[in-house]
């Protein structure tokens, strides 16, 4: 069975400091992987997502992540945070065979200091 | 093109009634998934459907239900609602595949009083 583990609920950052948010995964099979950010009163919105080609993946907005199979891991950087960064940011693991079964962590939140 | 939608966007309904909601993909997508978001649970999978069919069903009760149109457009119902109901549903259509995007709608925000 496939499960995300987002350690920490909530990270702040400065405005122009990194950004690094963190994803384990559990997968029995090779996973796909997936960031997505969730705005106020908004549905969720891809940032970025694995599915077995470059390890490294570059995203929207300056974000990517990188796929480590050895840590189980996709963690989620950007090297600058701006303010509008500010968001509930959510990874996701699907595998073969789920069809279009996204399975969530529980979510960070990010919040930007001026 | 226009993304996906969801009606109503609010709803407010007392313990033992039932509602439905509605959602319509973006056109071409084939795939629609319903998920539930709450506080203290997170994003949880509901149920997807592909074609008119069940595909893939979340551990919910019985009491949620889903269906699709020939249009692709989805429902989804629950019946003798619970306060515990009280969440955030989303929708979200892609074109069927695991590693396919899924595209989310704003959500329909459902209050159990």
């Amino acid at each position: 069975a496939q499960s995300v583990t987002q350690l920490g609920s909530h990270v702040s950052v400065s405005e122009g400091a990194l950004v690094l948010l963190r994803c384990n995964y559990s997968s029995s099979v090779p996973p796909y992987l997936f960031w997505y950010v969730q705005y106020p009163n908004q549905g969720l919105q891809l940032l970025l997502k694995y599915t077995s080609a470059a390890t490294l993946v570059k995203g929207i907005n300056g974000f990517e992540a990188e796929f480590k199979k050895s840590e189980t891991s996709f963690h989620l950087t950007k090297p600058s945070a701006h303010m509008s960064d500010a968001a509930e940011y959510f990874c996701a693991v699907s595998e073969a065979g789920a069809n279009s079964k996204l399975t969530f962590g529980k979510g960070i939140t990010l919040s930007v200091r001026p | 093109k226009a993304g996906v939608t969801q009606t109503p966007r609010y709803l407010i309904k007392t313990r033992g009634q039932q509602v439905t909601l509605s959602c319509s993909p973006i056109s071409g997508h084939r795939s629609v998934s319903w998920y539930q978001q709450t506080p203290g649970q997170g994003l949880q999978f509901l149920f997807e459907y592909f074609s008119e069919t069940q595909r893939n069903k979340g551990n919910f009760p019985g009491r949620f239900s889903g269906r699709q149109f020939s249009n692709s457009r989805s429902e989804m119902n629950v019946s003798t609602l619970e306060l515990g109901d009280s969440a955030l549903y989303l929708c979200a259509s892609s074109l069927g595949h695991v590693a396919e995007e899924q595209f989310f709608g704003p959500g329909t925000r459902l209050t159990v009083l």
